[in-house]
Formats: C-alpha cells, sequence, structure tokens
C-alpha cells in the first residue's frame, strides 16, 4: 500500500498555463507539506498544512497556493507557469509537526 | 539561511567500506533527522535524534549529535552497492513549524 501517493509522475507544459498536483495520504496523518527541489537536490519547504492552519512559506509565489479537500489530501495548484517553476514536487506528511515524514515519490514539472 | 550543510558533497567507497556523512546547523533544535533518497524517488526517514541524546543506532546505522558543535554525523558501516542514495540531514529547529533540510550527500557504493 502506498503511503503517500502523487499524480501525475511527469508534468510537461508551457509557459503560462495553469495546472495542478494531487496528493493523497492514508496514514491518518494530521499534517501535510509541499516541498520543491531543484536541479541541484536542494530541498526547500512551501507550504505545511493541518486541519487547523496553513503555513506557507513567505518567498513562495502566489502562483502556488495548496487545497486541501479533506485531511487525507492536498493539492498544489499553480497558475501562470514560469521557467523557472521547472523542478520536483514533492507532498509528505507526519503525525505532527518535527516527526518523521513520509514523502511520495515526486512529481518532476517540466516548463517548455 | 536555516537549511544544514552536508559534508561531503560526494563520496565514492568500495562495498564493505564505512562512510561518514556530516552535517552541521546553526540554530537550536529540537530534533535532527537522516533521509535517504534514491535516484527518481522520494525521500525515505532513516533516523531521528533528540536534542538530548548523543548517539542512536539502527541496524548498519549510526548518528551522533553534538548540540555544542551544532552537528551530527551518519555513518553507514559495512557499506552495500544497495546504500547508493543521497542521504540527507534535517533539522526541526525551536520555534519552527518544519523541517530545515541540509544540501545532501551523495554516496556511491562500488560493487
Amino acid at each position: 500500500d502506498t503511503a503517500v501517493s502523487q499524480t501525475p509522475k511527469y508534468l510537461v507544459t508551457q509557459m503560462g498555463n495553469d495546472k495542478s498536483i494531487k496528493c493523497e495520504q492514508n496514514l491518518g496523518h494530521d499534517t501535510m507539506y509541499w516541498y520543491k527541489q531543484d536541479s541541484k537536490k536542494f530541498l526547500k519547504i512551501m507550504f505545511s498544512y493541518n486541519n487547523k492552519e496553513l503555513i506557507i512559506n513567505e518567498t513562495v509565489p502566489n502562483r502556488f497556493s495548496p487545497k486541501s479537500p479533506d485531511k487525507a489530501h492536498l493539492n498544489l495548484h499553480i497558475n501562470s507557469l514560469e521557467l523557472g517553476d521547472s523542478a520536483v514536487y514533492f507532498c509528505a506528511s507526519s503525525q505532527i509537526d518535527g516527526e518523521p515524514q513520509h514523502f511520495g515519490d515526486g512529481t518532476r514539472l517540466s516548463i517548455l | 539561511s536555516q537549511q544544514g550543510e552536508e559534508d561531503p558533497q560526494a563520496l565514492s567507497i568500495q562495498e564493505g567500506e564505512n562512510a561518514t556523512m556530516n552535517c552541521s546547523y546553526k540554530t537550536s533544535i529540537n530534533n535532527l533527522q537522516w533521509y535517504r533518497q534514491n535516484s527518481g524517488r522520494g525521500l525515505v526517514h532513516l533516523i531521528l535524534i533528540r536534542s538530548n541524546e548523543r548517539e542512536k543506532h539502527s541496524g548498519r546505522l549510526r548518528v551522533t549529535l553534538d548540540t555544542s558543535k551544532k552537528s551530527s554525523s551518519l555513518l553507514i558501516t559495512a557499506s552495500r552497492a544497495a546504500d547508493t542514495a543521497s542521504y540527507f540531514c534535517a533539522t526541526f529547529q525551536t520555534g519552527a513549524n518544519n523541517l530545515f533540510f541540509g544540501t545532501g550527500t551523495r554516496l556511491t557504493v562500488i560493487p
């Protein structure tokens, strides 16, 4: 059973488009996260979210917005895609902040 | 910057040898965690050490933490080709809500 699953695995699209990445966890965790991993493998937190609070990394452009229909899902919407958005995006979850996180296998986003 | 830094950036060893990776950070922490990332996959949690602990073991892994020097090390003993991956440290800092990941060490174990 996949604990944290993301779809799609690959996303190739043109500059200016709007796209979404879906994330689901079946671990019953209360907190979910989105990370961006650049070409140098640096992993940067974008959002953390539980059923009470959304924490946004202030450096993330407001073109990025997380949406959580329920505790098991945290989707990432990206508007007006730019070349610099090309990266691998990871969803993760944990029971509470600071405890081990479980990661999905990532979505590789390529902007043409 | 809140991220940790890992040293070395890349490490290549023969199967059976030990591999040591180091992580340095800058702020007070509640815990420090190590993760492994295989190519094309997500990160996998390996071990967590709390700020009041100095050493922890899990199978072939040994982690040390020196809060006075703000540093940690990960030792993998008797390495195997399957240990080839990138290894990241992550700190859960006092007053923060999330983990801050280091820059990673790319380990290659040659069969």
